[in-house]
């Protein structure tokens, strides 16, 4: 166990939909990083937040966006879903901002989120 | 763009060493390179961290030339229950990067 929680485990919903995935970092971790993993695909970067800021953006579309809250769990909301956002999301978490030696990301088990 | 890519897969059979590649031309100075496992299902697991030379742990060993521009995984004596997918990344200051991701398929 990573320590990094996520929830829903499963998520099945219509196109046109909107959905909202959530994750609780390890204890005394500041960042939550957000990826993206489609069948059979790699890892992609969405977004990272850093003690309720956004840090870095990677591949996230417009139609996507995300926040930390004070209790820095994070929430990730996808609107207008496409069948193609059908995939694995997954949430990791990190002790800093990612530039140190101590900020290895530990991840969640995912959600999945299949789109109908 | 950074790419960081590494071989699509490799078989392997019990007991064998394995060294898995990856490549990372675009490297910055002050960047880490960490290598995970993943199983179908299943959030990607940490496995080692390095920055340059050779680190080891308890399950791996991470070697890192003095130009840092690859990296290789080596997991010694691999059993059935490594068969996954291995990913390196290269991360720093806003910056994630993982590699393509390789299947490491373990036969008896």
């Amino acid at each position: 166990d990573s320590g990094v929680t996520q929830t829903p485990k499963h998520l099945i919903t219509a196109t046109g939909q909107r959905v909202t995935l959530r994750c609780s970092p390890r204890s005394g971790d500041l960042s939550v990083y957000w990826y993206q993993q489609s069948l059979d695909q790699g890892l992609q970067f969405l977004i990272q937040y850093y003690n309720g800021e956004e840090r870095a953006k990677g591949n996230i579309l417009e139609r996507f966006s995300a926040q930390q809250f004070p209790d820095l769990h994070s929430e990730l909301n996808l609107s207008s879903l496409e069948l193609g956002d059908s995939a694995l999301y997954f949430c990791a978490s990190s002790v800093g901002a990612s530039g140190s030696v101590l900020d290895i990301q530990y991840f969640g088990a995912g959600t999945r989120l299949s789109v109908l | 763009l950074a790419k960081t890519t590494q071989p699509i897969s490799m078989d392997s059979y019990e007991g064998q060493e394995v060294n898995i590649t990856c490549s990372h031309n675009n490297i910055a100075t002050n960047d880490y390179i960490t290598w995970y496992q993943q199983f179908p299902s299943q959030g990607p697991r940490f496995i080692i961290q390095g920055y340059k030379t050779k680190v080891k742990n308890e399950v791996a060993s991470l070697f890192i030339p003095a130009d840092r521009k690859s990296s290789t995984l080596s997991l010694p004596r691999v059993s059935l229950s490594d068969t996954a997918v291995y990913y390196c990344l290269v991360r720093g200051f806003q910056k994630l990067v993982f590699g393509t991701g390789t299947r490491l398929l373990v036969s008896p």
